[in-house]
């Protein structure tokens, strides 16, 4: 079982703007701005897509932003497009035992 | 470009051992911590080692799921990443990614291709 959740499937259509959440704990989520995005293609390494809770590295679209409340993070998509088509992992900086815990990750179907 | 290239990996016998490598350009290694992160087939990521810069002394971590039987290492001189996993299990058997860790030290900023481990006998 992940550290941090996330449900596991998630779907829109093309245009459309869907969000992803991340529940932790206050060691995790709740207690840093140290949230990251990852996007994995089938058969491909993860790529990261937001750091520091929303932050984007340079040459990821800015389709995608990130936020957080509380205990939980958010990852928004908006203006759907096929190629968004992926899992999306969220992870967290934690003080409890490894320096970083992560979501069980997200499908998104873009229908 | 920043570019991780892996290589090692493969098909062992449970309680066997194995060495991935990892190696990069594009930046100045020594600069950052570099991590294994894995991925058992059809699941999530799992964090598996660290390997601080020299700034912060070189120190490692570990998994509890893999300490005292995975090393990691690193050669600067060769902008090489190293994983050493002795006593392997089967549910030691995943694609291992070398990822650098970005500038806050709390998100992986590039990744290696990944490689594949089986451990079945």
């Amino acid at each position: 079982q992940s550290a941090l959740t996330q449900p596991a499937s998630v779907s829109g259509s093309p245009g459309q703007s869907i969000t992803v959440s991340c529940t932790g704990t206050r060691s995790d989520v709740g207690g840093y701005n140290y949230v990251s995005w990852y996007q994995q293609h089938p058969g491909k390494a993860p790529k990261l897509i937001i750091y520091d809770v929303s932050k984007r590295p340079s040459g990821v679209s800015n389709r995608f932003s990130g936020s957080k409340s509380g205990n939980t993070a958010s990852l928004t998509i908006s203006g759907l497009q096929a190629e968004d088509e992926a899992h999306y992992y969220c992870s967290s900086y934690t003080r409890i035992s490894t320096w970083v815990v992560f979501g069980g990750g997200t499908m998104l179907a873009v229908l | 470009e920043v570019q991780l290239v892996q290589s090692g990996g493969g098909l062992v016998q449970p309680g066997g051992s194995l060495r991935l490598s990892c190696a990069v350009s594009g930046f100045t290694f020594s600069d950052h911590c570099m991590d294994w992160v894995r991925q058992a087939p059809g699941k999530g990521l799992e964090w598996v080692a660290r390997t601080r810069n020299k700034a912060d002394g070189y120190t490692t971590e570990y998994a509890a799921s893999v300490k005292g039987r995975f090393t990691i290492s690193r050669d600067d001189s060769k902008n090489s990443l190293y994983l050493q996993m002795n006593s392997l299990r089967t549910e030691d058997t995943a694609v291992y990614y070398c990822s650098r860790v970005g500038v806050a030290k709390a998100y992986f900023d590039n990744w290696g291709q990944g490689t594949l481990v089986t451990v079945s006998s």
